[in-house]
């Protein structure tokens, strides 16, 4: 695709309900990241695929949070029983590799927990 | 992992030239030196990387010091688009953990 897109933009909950957000990398990319980015902060990283395998989960807050790219391309990012905490905007990046090329960020999910 | 410190803001004129600073002390031999920015409402963009040497692409320059230990993001003539937040991000060249880490980055306010 032209560009990153994710989806759905907005999504609103109730606690103890699971979501689920989804990520369209760039066609071309390899590798994926999931950040989470809370009101008035900077993002922070949750999580990267190289293809479908996922190096790194260090930044997952907890283990309610669990990431998928099951075919290399489409990746999903659960959260399990929502918390009103886990209110903020979840952005998904691509780039052709990792640690240092250019990451291309997608518009975000708009996540709030009632 | 090394951090980088930047201003919490800084305010420009239009038209004016901005350099933004950056320092990062404890930076080692396989990091690059990255910007990026998040303007209002989006996602951030890239802007820059180097090395060692300065860099220039049609966005900014990006001017780095002998030792290292700390860089600077030139806008040579801001425009009301350039106001946003701008992050300085050491990035290293293989293995480890790779996502970003953004810090809270410098908020730019460029004023007509």
């Amino acid at each position: 695709g032209a560009g990153v897109s994710q989806s759905p933009r907005y999504k609103v909950t109730k606690r103890g309900q699971d979501v689920t957000l989804r990520c369209d990398p760039i066609s071309s990319h390899a590798t994926l990241y999931w950040y989470q980015q809370a009101l008035g902060q900077g993002p922070e990283f949750l999580t990267y695929f190289n293809y479908e395998a996922q190096p790194d989960k260090s930044g997952l807050p907890s283990d309610r949070f669990s990431a998928e790219r099951p075919e290399g391309s489409i990746s999903t990012l659960t959260i399990q029983r929502t918390e009103q905490r886990d209110s903020a905007m979840y952005r998904c990046a691509s780039s052709l590799g990792p640690h240092t090329d250019t990451q291309y960020f997608g518009p975000g999910t708009r996540l709030t927990v009632l | 992992d090394a951090k980088t410190t930047q201003p919490n803001s800084m305010e420009s004129n239009e038209e004016e030239p901005v350099h933004l600073p950056c320092n990062h002390s404890t930076i080692s031999g396989t990091d690059y030196i990255h910007w990026y920015r998040q303007l209002p409402s989006q996602g951030p963009e890239y802007v820059i990387h180097g090395l060692t040497s300065n860099v220039n692409n049609r966005m900014a320059s990006l001017a780095i010091a002998e030792d290292r230990k700390s860089s600077t993001l030139i806008l040579h003539r801001a425009t009301l688009r350039d106001a946003a937040v701008y992050y300085c991000i050491l990035r290293t060249s293989g293995g480890g953990a790779d996502g970003l880490t953004f810090g809270k980055g410098t908020h730019l306010i460029i004023q007509p």
